[in-house]
């Protein structure tokens, strides 16, 4: 298995509190993701980094900020949280190149009451 | 933009062969991914289809047409261990993917 853990695991926080959730890889690969998945909704790409402090948004990136300062670690923040970004949060990473399928985290499961 | 749809629930027995169909429109198409998610897991990697035609692994093969924007996965001698959800992604030449929904697999004794 890929290398890659997240941390929290489980997080329970109050509307517009700040938020950050880490991503942390041992593969160094390229490539980092974040998603969330809700019911109904699949995976749907909030940011993504191609290289150390090189990162890009995805389809559904308001209200989240990323940042990558070393390739092993991506992290996510949620500026002020909103109850409509309660999911479960997944990294992925990947090496890119000939190497395209992603590896993903276990999953952050996020509460916002 | 990118549109992938495929079905949302399917059922099939014990031993038996599924198909699970995704279609797809979108631009800058690199290839096109299949992973499988248990409940509450984490999604893992079953196949990646570039070219046309079929890709034979163990019990699943996976086709892809990039003319007609269509891909299909084929589990044979279903297991119980096989009721999950199935997620059918695009991989585009920006360096992302875009998921489907899913089709989540129910086998049944």
């Amino acid at each position: 298995d890929a290398g890659i853990t997240q941390s929290p695991r489980h997080k329970v926080t109050e509307t517009g509190t700040p938020v950050t959730l880490r991503c942390h890889q041992t593969e160094n690969h390229r490539y980092m993701y974040w998603y969330r998945q809700d019911p109904g909704h699949g995976l749907r790409l909030i940011h993504y980094s191609y290289g150390v402090k090189d990162t890009d948004k995805g389809e559904v990136s308001d209200g989240y900020s990323v940042s990558r300062s070393k390739t092993e670690d991506f992290l996510l923040t949620l500026e002020s949280a909103t109850s409509s970004q309660t999911s479960v949060y997944f990294c992925a990473i990947s090496g890119g190149g000939s190497s395209y399928e992603q590896y993903f985290g276990p999953g952050t499961r996020l509460t916002v009451t | 933009g990118q549109n992938i749809d495929q079905p949302t629930e399917m059922t099939a027995t014990e031993g038996a062969i599924v198909q699970i169909n995704c279609t797809y429109q979108t631009s800058g198409f690199n290839g096109l991914f299949w992973y499988q998610q248990h409940a509450g897991e984490a999604p893992t990697f079953l196949s990646y289809n570039v070219l046309d035609g079929l890709e034979e692994k163990g019990r699943f093969s996976s086709f892809l047409s990039r003319s007609k924007g269509y891909s299909y996965l084929l589990l044979k001698e279903l297991q119980m261990k096989d009721s999950a959800s199935y997620l059918c992604a695009v991989y585009t030449n920006a360096g992302k993917s875009t998921f489907g929904d899913g089709t989540t697999l129910t086998v049944k004794p």
